[in-house]
């Protein structure tokens, strides 16, 4: 088990449907990040949030919209996504300083797009 | 542009066979280099970080070591239960209290240890 939550841990959609992953953390750390990563391949970073704030928006399409509600919690929400988008997401989380923290990553959310 | 490139991509070994992963990096200022290990469908496990040249870190069958250009994990007398994909990844550069980590990841190397 990890110390990162991630919800669902398997998601099936339509491409013109609109979901939520969700995420969780309880460790204090002020730094949250959203990955994708297809398979046999390392993780991309989509999204970075540091004190709640979007620090770092790697250049992601807009039918992926991050939200962090607070210092815990970290949300992606999903809409009219296509095929390709099929991927494992990762949540991860880091302490307040951005120096030398290594990421504690989720088990990810494996989403299907059909 | 940071970069980091891992070899084997895939290494089978038998148990009790000793060997070493390659993780090769350019980086504008190292700030830290991470190991990880991925079981498949779950998310990397975080192994080590290091920070500067001639550091060691161990855990159980496991050392990391670090130079200017390269860290490698050495795994000795490895078990079944050591299989997974190991990534190495990378934190360069001028990092703000406030950006966030940004980690540049190497491709990993799958390790499968048979019985």
């Amino acid at each position: 088990d990890t110390e990162v939550t991630q919800t669902p841990k398997h998601l099936v959609m339509g491409m013109t449907n609109k979901k939520s992953l969700k995420c969780e953390q309880h460790m204090g750390h002020r730094a949250m990040y959203w990955y994708k990563q297809k398979a046999k391949k390392p993780p991309e970073l989509m999204f970075v949030y540091s004190y709640e704030k979007l620090s770092i928006n790697e250049s992601v399409p807009s039918r992926f919209s991050p939200e962090c509600p607070n210092s815990s919690l970290l949300n992606l929400h999903l809409h009219a996504l296509q095929p390709e988008d099929s991927a494992l997401y990762l949540c991860a989380s880091s302490p307040n300083s951005a120096l030398n923290s290594p990421l504690h990553f989720g088990n990810g959310t494996r989403l299907t797009v059909t | 542009e940071d970069q980091v490139t891992q070899s084997p991509e895939a290494l089978r070994l038998q148990e009790g066979e000793s060997s070493s992963l390659n993780c090769s990096y350019t980086v504008s200022g190292l700030r830290g280099l991470f190991w990880y290990r991925q079981d498949p469908g779950k998310g990397p496990e975080f192994l080590f970080t290091l920070y500067s040249a001639g550091e060691e870190k161990e855990k159980e069958r496991l050392k990391a070591t670090l130079t200017k250009k390269e860290s490698f994990l050495h795994i000795t007398a490895p078990k079944p239960e050591d299989s997974a994909t190991y990534l190495c990844a990378v934190q360069g550069g001028i990092v703000k209290e406030t950006s966030g980590s940004r980690l540049t990841f190497g491709e990993g190397t799958q390790l499968t240890v048979n019985p």
